[in-house]
């Protein structure tokens, strides 16, 4: 069965540091990967995918994330994190039957000035 | 085109209530899929059509659950009996299908937050 982790239900950053939100998989065959995030109250809002080439992919307001295929990772990055950043992410694997995502738990960001 | 649209945004019903949410879909996106999260959790999956037909509910549906999506446009979720476990945000998405929705991301809408007390 695919799944998804996201280990930490937390990560806190400095406004101006790099953040990163970690997400590892598991499944069986080449994955489709995806990056979502949820403000308070609203719908996820895609903000990148993996889906085959380049390794570092780079998605929406500044995010990338980098495919590690040998770790079956795909963590979400962002050099110089802002206050507006703070949401809650998540990472999904796509089923390749029916195309429906499987999510992780989330994780909230929170960047403080 | 506004992206997907839901309907309402909150409700409010009191239990043993039958409630029924609209899901609007991106125009050209010919799947459309349900999910529900709760609190402190990712989505789970609950249903997802092609076009008009619905081709993979979730265990998570019970038979209080119901979805349609007639003529392969708009799609509805009814909840007969509400009970208190029923309370989340229900959500929906569409996509792409086929070859090419592989690799297309879903679009999903603000949801609909459903309160049973």
């Amino acid at each position: 069965a695919q799944s998804v982790a996201q280990p930490e239900d937390q990560v806190n950053v400095a406004e101006g540091n790099p953040l990163t939100v970690k997400c590892t998989y598991s499944v069986s065959g080449n994955p489709y990967l995806f990056w979502y995030v949820q403000y308070p109250n609203r719908g996820l809002q895609f903000l990148l995918k993996y889906i085959t080439g380049d390794n570092l992919v780079k998605g929406s307001y500044g995010f990338e994330a980098e495919f590690n295929k040998s770790q079956t990772s795909f963590h979400l990055k962002k050099p110089s994190a802002l206050v507006s950043d703070s949401a809650l992410y998540f990472c999904a694997v796509r089923d390749m039957k029916g195309g429906k995502l499987i999510f992780g738990q989330g994780t909230e960001l929170s960047v403080k000035p | 085109d506004t992206g997907v649209s839901q309907d309402p945004r909150h409700k409010i019903t009191k239990r043993g209530q039958n409630v029924t949410f609209r899901c609007d879909p991106i125009s050209e996106h010919n799947r459309l899929y349900w999910y529900r999260q709760t609190l402190g959790q990712g989505p789970e999956f609950l249903t997802y059509f092609q076009n008009e037909a619905q081709l993979e509910k979730s265990r998570l549906l019970s038979d209080r659950f119901s979805a349609e999506r007639p003529k392969g446009s708009f799609s509805t979720l009814e909840i007969q009996r509400t009970e208190q476990g029923d309370s989340a945000m229900y959500l929906c998405a569409s996509s792409l299908g086929g070859g090419q929705g592989a690799t297309t991301e879903a679009f999903f809408g603000q949801g609909t937050r459903l309160t049973v007390v």
